[in-house]
């Protein structure tokens, strides 16, 4: 069964570093998502992404953070200068069409900001 | 208030039991209401979804909305040791490409 998987699993990196975090959604799905979840905490929509342009941002989607879908495989997110309260649990997810309800979430990438 | 609002749990109950999780929500322009369950150290896996209010059964789900109340339920029928995990509801306005808003989760553990 296709699955959407991202890379790393695990990434450690100092405060004010850059980081990017790769995704590849299920072949042929059309919308794209990030969400991240705090140790502990609910899981918080961040950006939706459809035909190649941002659809909707949460507040906390501020100017350190942007997507890209570089080669139409890969969808990234990249945290510009990192802070300490990036430190969290960030999921990928896709879905196929506007019809289809089924969001498929990628294990996630833990990130630690130190 | 918030605007979804879950019990964190944890619930523990044997094996067998009807298990009943349940959301508040506050913001009336909700259309789309999921139950999204989530194994440790895995992303959230959609169980089932309604659209507006109503019940919804499948297998030994049953999701139920009650839009008046604002308030959604899943019921878990002859609960097993496997369902032990994070539930999560969730929902969204009536746009496809509307926010989704999570509840904190219940953290379910079914005791054999």
């Amino acid at each position: 069964e296709p699955e959407v998987t991202q890379t790393p699993s695990h990434q450690v990196t100092q405060m004010g570093q850059e980081v990017i975090l790769r995704c590849v959604p299920i072949s042929n799905h059309l919308y794209f998502y990030w969400y991240r979840q705090i140790l502990g905490q609910k899981v918080e929509f961040l950006v939706s992404f459809y035909n190649n342009e941002i659809s909707e941002k949460s507040e906390i989607f501020d100017d350190q953070f942007s997507v890209e879908r570089p080669d139409g495989s890969n969808f990234t997110l990249k945290i510009r200068s990192t802070k300490l309260e990036d430190s969290a649990m960030y999921f990928c997810a896709s879905r196929a069409t506007e019809s289809q309800e089924t969001q498929y979430f990628g294990p996630g990438t833990r990130l630690l900001v130190l | 208030q918030k605007e979804v609002e879950q019990d964190p749990g944890p619930l523990s109950v044997p094996e067998g039991a009807i298990v009943s999780l349940n959301c508040t929500y506050s913001n009336s322009a909700f259309q789309y209401f999921m139950w999204y369950r989530q194994y440790s150290r895995k992303g959230p896996e959609l169980l089932m979804y309604t659209y507006s209010s109503g019940n919804k059964e499948d297998g030994r789900f049953t999701a139920q909305v009650d839009k008046s109340s604002k308030y959604i339920s899943l019921f878990i029928r002859d609960s097993q040791p496997s369902d032990s995990a994070t539930y999560l509801c969730a929902m969204r306005g009536y746009s496809s490409a509307s926010k989704i808003i999570f509840g904190s989760g219940t953290r379910l553990s079914i005791r054999p």
